[in-house]
């Protein structure tokens, strides 16, 4: 069964606190892996997508990379405005174009 | 920057109602998902709509759902007779493309209160 776990599940940082959120994944055949930040009472808003082993993407202070079995998010020197809950979804080639969703992992900044 | 349009925001229903939900994908979108979110559970697909038909469907969606693209630009999510289950954010999504390169635009969502 395709499954996404994320780790962990809340995060607390002081501004300016480098981190890194998890994102293990269990899939029949990777097509992407995405990234998306959700702030609440809104829908996910899209950050990254990474299709192969090796890849990395970066923009602002987030940088996602991709292994075989896992995507991390790092954080570098956070800021209050990057608080919101962070979800890691894949696309498996048996699935269509369906994602599947992790639970998500809320990120709190505080300053 | 184009956006996914949702409505209504929020709406509560008695069990037992037909509810439906609108949204207005991006215009040059092709392919057309609803997924919900349980109160503090993950994000669920529920059905992708592409050329005016059903692409895929969750185990989710059964017979008491439905959706439609009625014009040009709506896309709707039918309820035909909720359960108190069916309490929970559902999300309209939009992409330009299927497969891998699907990047979803999301709208803010419709919170359902089913009483």
């Amino acid at each position: 069964e395709d499954q996404v776990t994320q780790s962990p599940e809340a995060l607390r940082l002081q501004e300016g606190e480098s981190s890194s959120l998890n994102c293990s994944y269990t899939v029949s055949g990777l097509r992407g892996l995405f990234w998306y930040r959700q702030d609440p009472g809104k829908g996910p808003e899209f950050l990254f997508t990474l299709y192969s082993a090796g890849e990395e993407k970066e923009k602002e202070r987030l940088k996602a990379t991709l292994t075989k079995k896992e995507s991390f998010l790092h954080i570098t020197a956070p800021k209050p405005e990057d608080s919101a809950t962070y979800l890691c979804a894949v696309q498996a080639e048996q699935a269509g174009t369906a994602l599947i969703f992790g639970k998500g992992t809320t990120l709190s900044v505080s300053s | 920057e184009p956006e996914v349009t949702q409505t209504p925001s929020h709406q509560v229903t008695q069990m037992g109602q037909e509810v439906i939900l609108r949204c207005v994908p991006i215009s040059n979108h092709l392919y057309f998902y609803w997924y919900r979110q349980i109160l503090g559970q993950k994000v669920e697909f529920l059905v992708s709509f592409y050329n005016n038909e059903i692409s895929e469907k969750s185990e989710i969606f059964d017979d008491q759902f439905s959706v439609e693209r009625p014009d040009g630009s709506n896309f709707t999510l039918k309820i035909r007779s909720t359960k108190l289950e069916d309490s929970a954010m559902y999300f309209c999504a939009s992409s330009e493309y299927p497969g891998g390169k699907n990047v979803l635009t999301f709208g803010a969502g419709s919170r359902l209160t089913v009483l």
